[in-house]
């Protein structure tokens, strides 16, 4: 099984810091990135598949960038709402395995 | 709109079996392949595994072998997840999750999701 690993595992940021969660899968998996917003009592949603292309409607302020093994997540001026946990997702083979999540969590 | 909706929350037995439903609409649902994935209380997202609603092929996650099935049933645009000989362990939300539109066949669609308590 491919294993994700993130870092940091949690945040305290402001809002408008810069943000960047890291991603690293333990072989390569190209491009097979996703980037998830998960919410307490909601669906995960999808922000960024295939490492950097952002979903309709999500904000620009969100980025995404790497390939191979290390992938970045980036918040460029993070918002009141963008407080909440993300993971990383390889699709490239299944288990289709998420990283343990990163918190932003307010100071 | 697409839409994947869930049946509703179940509290279960230590030992005992749990079915849940997740019924497509909106969409072309043999088309697309529906994923399992879980979601501990405070804990992370985990992959289950998935069901090719077409064929009812199916690849579950090792982790679950023997202990999950899952199924479909075409004619009203279900399916369903079979997870038997439960423990606290499996106390979790339950989320089936397809790839529509997304690159890289990630999930870009989401139901509710079904809250299982496990729990004597």
């Amino acid at each position: 099984d491919i294993q994700m690993t993130q870092f940091p595992s949690s945040l305290s940021p402001s809002v408008g810091d810069r943000v960047n969660i890291t991603c690293r899968a333990s072989q390569t998996i190209y491009i097979y990135l996703n980037w998830y917003q998960g919410k307490p009592g909601k669906a995960p949603k999808l922000l960024i598949s295939a490492a950097s292309r952002l979903q309709n409607g999500v904000p620009s302020r969100f980025s995404g960038s790497g390939s191979g093994t290390d992938f970045t997540l980036s918040i460029s001026s993070l918002q009141p709402e963008d407080f909440a946990t993300f993971y990383c997702q390889q699709s490239y083979s299944p288990p289709y395995t998420f990283g343990q999540g990163t918190k932003l969590e307010m100071k | 709109q697409v839409q994947l909706v869930h049946s509703g929350a179940e509290v279960k037995k230590p030992g005992a079996s749990v079915k849940v439903s997740c019924k497509g609409s909106g969409y072309t649902f043999s088309a697309h392949y529906m994923n399992w994935v879980r979601q501990a209380p405070g804990q992370g997202l985990e992959w289950m595994g998935w069901i090719n609603p077409s064929s009812g092929d199916t690849l579950y996650a090792q982790k679950f072998h023997g202990r999950v099935t899952m199924t479909r049933e075409t004619s009203i645009s279900t399916v369903y997840m079979e997870l038997s000989s439960l423990s606290s362990d499996d106390t979790a939300v339950y989320y089936c999750a397809l790839s529509l539109r997304a690159a890289a066949d990630a999930f870009d669609i989401w139901g509710q999701g079904t809250m299982v308590t496990v729990s004597s």
